[in-house]
């Protein structure tokens, strides 16, 4: 059974432009979730995917956005990037979505870091 | 508000009990979480537990919620080295139809020797 995958691992990107992470989920897990954590700080919950639909958003702006495919993969999508955008992207797949309390299982990150 | 609060640190003896505690803001939450974070190593669930439960027993881990006061807290019997981390306590916050899942800042559990 593989677990959660992030691409890439590290990131640099410059101010203005705009970003693509990617996460592959556990076998079998329907369920998405993307968080940014900062250093030093707790995750911050960005939103979730269930089947293809976005089934819960933190407090972020619109240019953070995401995708989940029919094989429910994942992209998050941030445009105009800022320095404050510059933390540790988690990723998590689960077997449902926040409101049944399913396990989520952590991906190991993608590290961005905006100049 | 949404806001989860935790102590920063904890420093303990290996062998003690340690007792990690958190405040959170939501009254409906269903669901209270505790994850563990290693140096360099992801985010794992430790245990967690539902909202109509007061206790939740583990092994080494004992969860306890207070609902009245919205305080949650985390103790490990017998800490050892390999606990040293930290922990992180998180609730799903509702809001209307959209639900959340809010965390604290974390809690770095120091053992020693």
């Amino acid at each position: 059974e593989t677990g959660v995958t992030q691409s890439p691992t590290h990131l640099i990107k410059t101010r203005g432009q705009q970003v693509t992470l990617r996460c592959s989920s556990q076998s079998g897990h329907n369920t998405v979730s993307w968080y940014q954590q900062a250093l030093g700080q707790g995750p911050q919950f960005i939103f979730q995917y269930y089947r293809e639909e976005e089934n819960g958003r933190g407090n972020f702006p619109p240019r953070f956005s995401g995708l989940q495919f029919p094989n429910y993969s994942s992209e998050l999508n941030v445009n105009a990037l800022e320095l404050d955008d510059s933390a540790l992207y988690l990723c998590a797949s689960s077997l449902g979505s926040l409101a049944g309390g399913y396990e989520q299982y952590f991906g190991p990150g993608t590290r961005l870091t905006v100049t | 508000g949404e806001d989860v609060e935790q102590s920063l640190f904890l420093s303990v003896r290996e062998g003690d009990s340690s007792v990690i505690n958190c405040t959170y803001t939501d009254s409906s939450s269903t669901y209270l979480y505790w994850y563990k974070q290693e140096p360099g190593a992801g985010l794992q669930l430790l245990t967690y537990i539902f909202s109509n439960m007061d206790m939740k027993q583990d092994q080494r881990l004992t969860v306890l919620l207070n609902k009245k006061d919205k305080h949650l807290s985390l103790r490990i019997a017998d800490t050892q080295t390999g606990d040293s981390a930290i922990y992180f306590c998180a609730e799903i916050f509702n809001a209307g139809n959209n639900r959340k899942l809010i965390w604290g800042l974390g809690t770095s559990l120091a053992v020693n020797p």
